[in-house]
């Protein structure tokens, strides 16, 4: 049964730091890419992150580009992201997912963790 | 960025009905499209992938169809359950999703 199971969110204030960790269950994480998607309060769906399966490749959204940091641990099953110089704007639920093939959509979701950023 | 626009923002329908909810995307993503379903509090379900592929576990009652620019995804005969948040979402280029379509049973 394919889970991934986030950790990490928390309440902190501008311009700290925090890591989020997703770990996977029940497939090999080092044949998937994995993404982050954010969700502010009462508001859509934003891609923030993504990595290949062999972490070679990362990418990120304009708004994170050289804030947030994208890793995984293929031996421990275990993807993170680290956000650093958070801003208000960053407060929203982080979900990692994983990506069904190389380019496409995402099939399975973390729970969720929520990220607030308030001073 | 290819820009996802769906309509309508909100939808009310009775129990048994049809609803139907409409994705746009600013150029082609050919197929390459998915509708998820997210209520409150929970993370986004795969519903339809490849535009018309219902996911494992999906309902015969949602259907997606579509191609190129216009999208939608019906579901026939609405239970309570299926009260949610619905986004479509293009993989042709870098993720972008709808701001999604808020189903109402009522």
């Amino acid at each position: 049964q394919v889970q991934l199971v986030q950790s990490g969110g928390g309440v902190v204030q501008p311009g700290t730091s925090l890591r989020l960790s997703c770990a996977t269950f029940g497939f090999s994480l080092s044949s998937y890419g994995i993404q982050w998607v954010r969700q502010a309060p009462g508001k859509g769906l934003e891609w923030v992150a993504v990595i290949s399966s062999d972490g070679s490749y990362k990418n990120y959204a304009d708004f994170v580009k050289g804030r947030f940091t994208i890793s995984r641990d293929n031996a421990l099953n275990t993807l993170y992201l680290q956000m650093d110089s958070l801003r208000i704007e960053d407060t929203a639920v982080y979900y990692c997912a994983k990506m069904h093939s190389p380019g496409s959509y995402f099939d399975y979701w973390g729970q969720g963790t929520l990220v607030t950023v308030s001073s | 960025e290819i820009v996802m626009t769906q309509s309508p923002a909100t939808l009310s329908v009775s129990p048994g009905e049809r609803a139907t909810l409409s994705c746009r995307a600013s150029q082609s993503v050919s197929s390459s499209l998915v509708w998820y379903q997210q209520k409150g509090g929970q993370p986004p379900r795969l519903l339809i992938y490849a535009a018309s592929t219902r996911a494992t576990g999906i309902p015969a009652r949602f259907s997606g169809s579509g191609s190129e620019t216009e999208f939608t995804l019906t579901i026939s005969s609405l239970q309570s359950e299926d009260s949610a948040v619905y986004y479509c979402q293009q993989y042709k280029d870098w993720p972008t999703f709808g701001q999604g379509t808020k189903l109402e049973i009522k």
